[in-house]
């Protein structure tokens, strides 16, 4: 069945640090990708998507790329905030009602 | 402002006791779905509904019950036999943002229920 990966948690970087977050999926046919963020006590709100092979999902400085030869879709981020301290979820979307999520990469910035 | 409610935001019972967490849209959106969220474990899904007066269930769906009379409602009942029930609820519905062409899943704020 269909199935995603993530990094486990938790990740604490410097302010202005690179961030990979990284994501491997399973899935039959073609999946869509997302990254979802929670903020403590909230729920989740999307923070990028790629519908197929190649495309690369960009929002806030974020961005991800679907990786159909190596069934990944990485998180990346050049220069971290302390406002970017949130959880992280990779999700898989394969065109029936159900959606796939990670369990979840807690980041940390430090100030 | 179109969105999804969820209320309480903190919901505390004895145990042994039904209750009812509430999730509302008006989104317009056919499909809703219920999660569970425990620390280290993500997202599980508990039931969703393609559309009004039909329900599937998910992966945990034991102790849980649903309805779907309204399209813009979607109540979770967390039974007594339920046998952990103290978690992080999240309600979701599926569709497209205006101007995109893929459908997504938009978030309730969630509800925290603990049981005594």
């Amino acid at each position: 069945g269909n199935s995603v990966t993530q990094m486990e948690g938790p990740v604490t970087l410097s302010e202005e640090a690179f961030l990979t977050i990284n994501c491997t999926y399973t899935a039959t046919g073609y999946p869509s990708l997302f990254w979802y963020v929670q903020y403590p006590g909230e729920g989740l709100q999307l923070l990028l998507k790629a519908t197929k092979a190649d495309d690369k999902g960009s929002n806030k400085g974020f961005e991800a790329t679907y990786r159909k030869e190596t069934t990944s879709f990485h998180l990346e981020k050049g220069s971290v905030q302390v406002s970017d301290s949130a959880v992280y979820f990779c999700a898989l979307g394969s065109g029936t009602y159900k959606y796939i999520f990670g369990t979840g990469t807690r980041l940390k910035v430090l100030a | 402002d179109g969105g999804i409610t969820q209320s309480p935001k903190y919901l505390f019972r004895k145990e042994g006791q039904n209750v009812t967490l509430s999730c509302e849209q008006n989104l317009n959106h056919d499909a809703m779905y219920w999660y569970r969220q425990d620390p280290g474990q993500g997202l599980r899904l508990i039931y969703y509904s393609q559309i009004v007066n039909d329900f599937q269930k998910g992966d945990i769906a034991e102790g849980y019950s649903v309805s779907r009379e309204k399209k813009e409602s979607f109540p979770l009942t967390v039974t007594s036999a339920q046998k952990n029930p103290t978690a992080f609820y999240l309600c979701a519905s599926r569709g497209r943002r205006e101007g995109s062409s893929y459908n997504e899943q938009f978030f309730g704020p969630g509800t925290r229920l603990t049981v005594l």
